[in-house]
């Protein structure tokens, strides 16, 4: 089955760690995007990627980090720089980025919770 | 910048009942509008796309229109069921996109 596989479903950061969220998707999708969303509050664009080796800050990117070495995989790591990662957390992709009329997909989420 | 607003914030209904829920936005110059549904603790699952150059979508009792000049769009579904519960999303892309706050839909047996 074609999907956008989010793990883990939990996770919880101690004070000055990094944590790193896995997003992988077999939808042979060129753009992939990672949204933070907080209760009561729309989803937040925090990084994406048109294509491999390149990605693009979101709204908000400070304290968020990424990587696209590979087309199917698209890892958000969360830094000790970021003062308030307790949050939902959204990977989509999408056939095409901006523009494009191509939906974009979501998995299933990754909750973040500080320790 | 664009603005995404929803309204109402939550919705409650009998069964059988025909309802609409809002979107609206400040920036006509999009390029399309989506609606997604989210059910407690999941990601989301996309519902109708509407490009800037349409006027409606329709997927089974589903009907989404889109006003860009007025900035808004509607969701209108039709003999709503118990299984519709969940919280609907608008989305508008200009380049990315911006996410409206959801209306939490209950749909009372």
């Amino acid at each position: 089955d074609g999907g956008i596989t989010q793990s883990p479903k939990y996770l919880f950061r101690k004070e000055g760690q990094n944590v790193t969220l896995s997003c992988e998707q077999n939808l042979n999708h060129d753009a992939m995007y990672w949204y933070r969303q907080d209760p009561g509050q729309g989803l937040r664009l925090i990084y994406y990627s048109q294509i491999v080796n390149d990605f693009q800050k979101g709204d908000i990117a400070e304290g968020y980090s990424v990587s696209r070495e590979k087309k199917e995989s698209f890892p958000l790591t969360v830094t000790s720089a970021q003062k308030n990662p307790t949050a939902f957390y959204l990977c989509a992709s999408s056939m095409f980025q901006g523009g494009s009329g191509q939906p974009q997909h979501f998995g299933d989420g990754t909750r973040l919770s500080i320790l | 910048k664009q603005e995404v607003t929803q309204i109402p914030a939550a919705l409650s209904v009998p069964e059988g009942e025909n309802l609409v829920l809002n979107c609206s936005f400040t920036d006509s110059a999009i390029y399309n509008l989506q609606w997604f549904r989210q059910d407690p603790g999941k990601g989301l699952t996309s519902l109708l796309l509407i490009q800037s150059s349409q006027r409606e979508q329709t997927s089974g009792r589903l009907n989404a229109s889109l006003d860009k000049s007025s900035g808004r769009s509607t969701l209108y579904i039709a003999a709503s069921q118990p299984g519709d519960s969940a919280t609907y999303l608008c989305a508008v892309e200009g380049g990315k996109l911006i996410f409206g706050q959801g209306t939490e839909l209950s749909v009372k047996p």
